[in-house]
Order: C-alpha cells, then structure tokens, then sequence
C-alpha cells in the first residue's frame, strides 16, 4: 500500500498569503496524484488531478506540481474561504490511499 | 445538476450487516465508475471500494476486504455497499464519490453516518 505523507499537518497564514502544502508518496505514483479541500460539515471537493489539472470551476490561485514521490499544492494567495483542510490522493496503485491532511488555519 | 444522495446509515450493533444506496443524478451513471470513501469522526478520509461502470471489477481497502461488497444497478441509477460483520472501527461518514476517468474522485455525496455501538 502506498502511504502519502502531508506536511505540516497545521499551517497558521494570513489571508492573502501564500500557502504551500506538500505530499510525499512512499513510491512513485507518476503523476496519479490528486487534491481535495474539505471545509467543515462539507464533503471533499477536487481542486487537483493529475498533479497539476485544476478541477473544472476551480480559481487560478489553486495550482499543483511534482510527479514521482513529491507533490505540492500552492494557494498564491489566501482567501478568507480557503481556510480549510487539504487532502492529496493517489491512484498509481490499488488501493487508493489519501494522506492524512493538513489544515489551513487563519492567524 | 449532479446529485449523490446515500443512503441507509444508523446504529448497528458490532457483528450486524447494513447495506448504504447512493442514487445519482445528472451524471452519466452507466459510464461512471463509482467510490466509497469513509470519514471517522474527527480523522481524515479513507477509500474503501470502487466499482468499475459496468460492475465488471471492484476493488476493496484491505481494512474491508471480506467483509463489504460493492455492487450497482445502472437501470436505478445506484450504487450499494454492503457492509457485514461490522465492527466499532467501522464507525464513520460514509460518502460515495464518482470516479473521474480512474485519477480523481469528482463529485460527491454529502454522506450517511453509520454507527457500529452496542
């Protein structure tokens, strides 16, 4: 099983910031990577697939990079409704595995 | 407008079966594979199965292998996962999430809480 570790686990910015969020996969998974933010009471939604498409409807301050076993998601600059928590996701490899998240939190 | 609606959760004793629906629309369902992913509460996300759109094959997390089965009926527009020998660790929101051509999961559902407590 493939485990996707995200870093930090808690990220404290200011609105219109920029955030910067890491995931590192335990092998390669290409490019089969994806992000999902999920605000409280909500389910996820995709922001990111393939590493770096954006999810139809998402703003161009989301963007994704990296391919093998290191990925970030940047936010160029924070807005009030993107305090929330970040997911990454592969799907390389059966069975699809998600890191354990990181929270975008206002200072 | 695309719509997931589960279906099915409550309070179940440890041991006990319970079977979830999602009914879909504005998707194209018959050509859409279709998730499960769980949230405990307070913890991340943790997929548990995906079916393939024609049912053909289905995949499992190791944590449910044995004892869940996914299954669709594409003439009703569902999904079902039907979850035996429940356990406590089972405990969570359940969500169903469509599969976006085998990378990402699109769409979801607002989830059905399942509880496994005696």
């Amino acid at each position: 099983e493939i485990v996707l570790t995200q870093s930090p686990a808690t990220l404290s910015l200011s609105p219109g910031e920029r955030a910067t969020l890491s995931c590192r996969a335990s092998q390669s998974v290409s490019s089969y990577l994806a992000w999902y933010q999920q605000k409280p009471g909500q389910a996820p939604r995709l922001l990111i697939y393939g590493a770096s498409n954006r999810a139809t409807g998402i703003p161009a301050r989301f963007s994704g990079s990296g391919s093998g076993t290191d990925f970030t998601l940047t936010v160029s600059s924070l807005e009030p409704e993107d305090f929330a928590v970040y997911y990454c996701q592969q799907r390389s490899n059966w069975p699809l595995t998600f890191g354990g998240g990181t929270k975008v939190e206002i200072k | 407008q695309v719509q997931l609606v589960e279906s099915g959760g409550g309070v179940v004793q440890p041991g006990r079966s319970l079977r979830l629906s999602c009914a879909a629309s504005g998707i194209s369902f018959s050509t859409s594979g279709m998730h499960w992913v769980r949230q405990a509460p307070g913890k991340g996300l943790e997929w548990v199965a995906m079916i393939l759109y024609d049912g053909s094959g289905n995949y499992y997390a190791g944590s449910v292998k044995g004892r869940f089965t996914i299954s669709r009926d594409n003439s009703k527009n569902t999904v079902y996962l039907q979850m035996n020998s429940l356990r406590a660790e089972d405990t969570a929101l359940y969500y169903c999430a469509r599969d976006k051509a085998l990378q990402a999961l699109d769409y979801w559902g607002q989830g059905t809480q399942v509880t496994v407590s005696s």
